[in-house]
């Protein structure tokens, strides 16, 4: 089954720096989506890229999307320690009106050192 | 405008017990679906159901577990004879229509099986 897999698994960097994940799946989609969870909570919505863009921005992140190799990735830029969060892609499958599930990664766990 | 409520929060059952998990959509959302997060992984699909009907169960497991959506209240994810192997996060998301969705997270329910 298509799953949405995030690279890499941890990523730790100072505050101020950019962080930047990535995320690979296999089927076609309609959409994907980047999630935040912060430990113990539950998941935040962070931005939504449909098939046809390429490229999407919003406050200080920045989304792009390859479908020709069926990856996308999530840039933070000027990371602060609010920012230490797991990060989840997650994709909304093309699947010609079937399920509407999205499929999550196992996510990226990101830590913003002082 | 309230975002999608999940209660209880947290929900520690015996072996054999049955386990009750609600959910209420964000407002006028009529689209509810349900997920499930093990320790270390991502979130899995379940089910996907509008007003009084399930729409995609395939995420489900065929025994135990079931669900519903009714025209008055929550949605009800249920639970029964609940083993350890049920214990984690399950999430519930909405979204306003089923297609191209963008769907809001509630805050999860973690069951705890004893």
């Amino acid at each position: 089954s298509q799953q949405g897999e995030e690279d890499p698994q941890a990523l730790s960097i100072q505050e101020g720096e950019n962080a930047t994940m990535n995320c690979s799946y296999k089927t076609s989609i309609n959409n994907l989506q980047w999630y935040r969870q912060n430990s113990g909570r539950g998941l935040v919505h962070l931005i939504l890229i449909r098939s046809n863009e390429r490229e999407k921005h919003s406050g200080r992140l920045r989304v792009t999307l390859d479908t020709s190799k069926k990856s996308s990735s999530l840039l933070i830029t000027a990371s602060r320690a609010a920012d230490t969060a797991s990060y989840f892609c997650a994709t909304d499958p093309d699947s010609g009106g079937g399920a509407d599930g999205l499929t999550f990664g196992k996510g990226t766990h990101l830590i913003i050192q002082p | 405008n309230a975002g999608v409520m999940q209660n209880p929060r947290h929900l520690v059952r015996r072996r054999g017990q049955e386990a009750r998990l609600r959910c209420s959509p964000m407002k006028g959302h009529s689209h509810v679906y349900w997920y499930r997060q093990l320790p270390e992984e991502g979130l899995k699909f379940m089910v996907y159901l509008q007003k009084e009907n399930i729409i995609d169960e395939s995420g489900m497991p065929k025994e135990r577990f079931s669900a519903e959506f009714p025209k008055e209240g929550p949605s009800i994810l249920r639970i029964q004879q609940v083993v350890r192997g049920d214990s984690a996060a399950y999430f519930c998301a909405s979204s306003e229509t089923g297609y191209y969705n963008e769907q809001f997270f509630g805050p999860g329910t973690r069951l705890t099986v004893l």
